[in-house]
């Protein structure tokens, strides 16, 4: 089972900020936060991770609670083609550890 | 060209037919990994290999079976292909030397249609 709960689904403006986020409650200390998103019927692309640090890249800012217990994805300005199904995941970084995708949100941007 | 490559893109087949579906990488990843996705739903792990000699199952391997016939190749077989496997199947790699940064690395699925 994903040891992550996210919504459903959200809607953004165009333009604006998406921030999606995802509970993980259960987390253990060397589990890394994963995000991925999928785009329409094609395969899931790698967003961001991160273990503790908030992480920016050119994609997205990933921001983790002190706690760890969750965490937002931030889509600074979102464009109509940011429009997918975004999966957060926690994976523990050791032999045999899969990544278990749940439902995921829903993201849609409106223009 | 695409890193990890599916064939077919879409099949369509009848109940009882046993059908292969293939995936080769030029990635170099020792991981590779099939999983089904149904309609509104998250991706679920039907087989993974983390290297050659390597085959786990993983939470939905009934009804299915694979083979590693190479580092870069990894297929995945219905012996007897039943309605409720119509999905989207998807194959991905993943190299597992980069530790804390392990990634997947996703084909671009295949449209499974049991009639």
């Amino acid at each position: 089972d994903a040891k992550t709960t996210q919504p459903p689904s959200m809607d953004c403006a165009e333009g604006r900020a998406a921030n999606l986020p995802c509970n993980h409650s259960t987390i253990s200390g060397n589990e890394y936060v994963y995000w991925y998103r999928q785009i329409h019927s094609q395969g899931p692309q790698y967003i961001i991770h991160g273990l503790k640090n908030n992480e920016t890249n050119e994609m997205a800012s990933l921001i983790i609670t002190e706690d760890r217990k969750s965490s937002t994805l931030i889509l600074p300005h979102a464009t109509l083609r940011d429009t997918a199904v975004y999966y957060c995941i926690v994976r523990e970084d050791n032999y045999g550890q899969n990544f278990v995708f749940g439902p995921g949100t829903r993201l849609s941007v409106l223009p | 060209d695409a890193d990890v490559t599916q064939t077919p893109r879409n099949r369509i087949t009848k109940t009882g037919k046993r059908i292969m579906l293939e995936c080769s990488q030029t990635k170099g990843h020792d991981r590779m990994y099939w999983y089904r996705q149904d309609p509104g739903l998250g991706l679920r792990l039907i087989y993974y290999s983390f290297d050659v000699k390597d085959i786990n199952k993983g939470e939905i391997s009934d009804g299915y079976s694979v083979s590693r016939q190479a580092q870069a190749k990894f297929s995945l077989s219905l012996e007897s292909a039943i309605p409720n496997q119509t999905a989207l199947y998807f194959c991905a790699t993943s190299d597992p030397s980069t530790g804390g940064n392990e990634k997947l690395f996703f084909g671009s699925g295949t449209q499974l249609s049991v009639l």
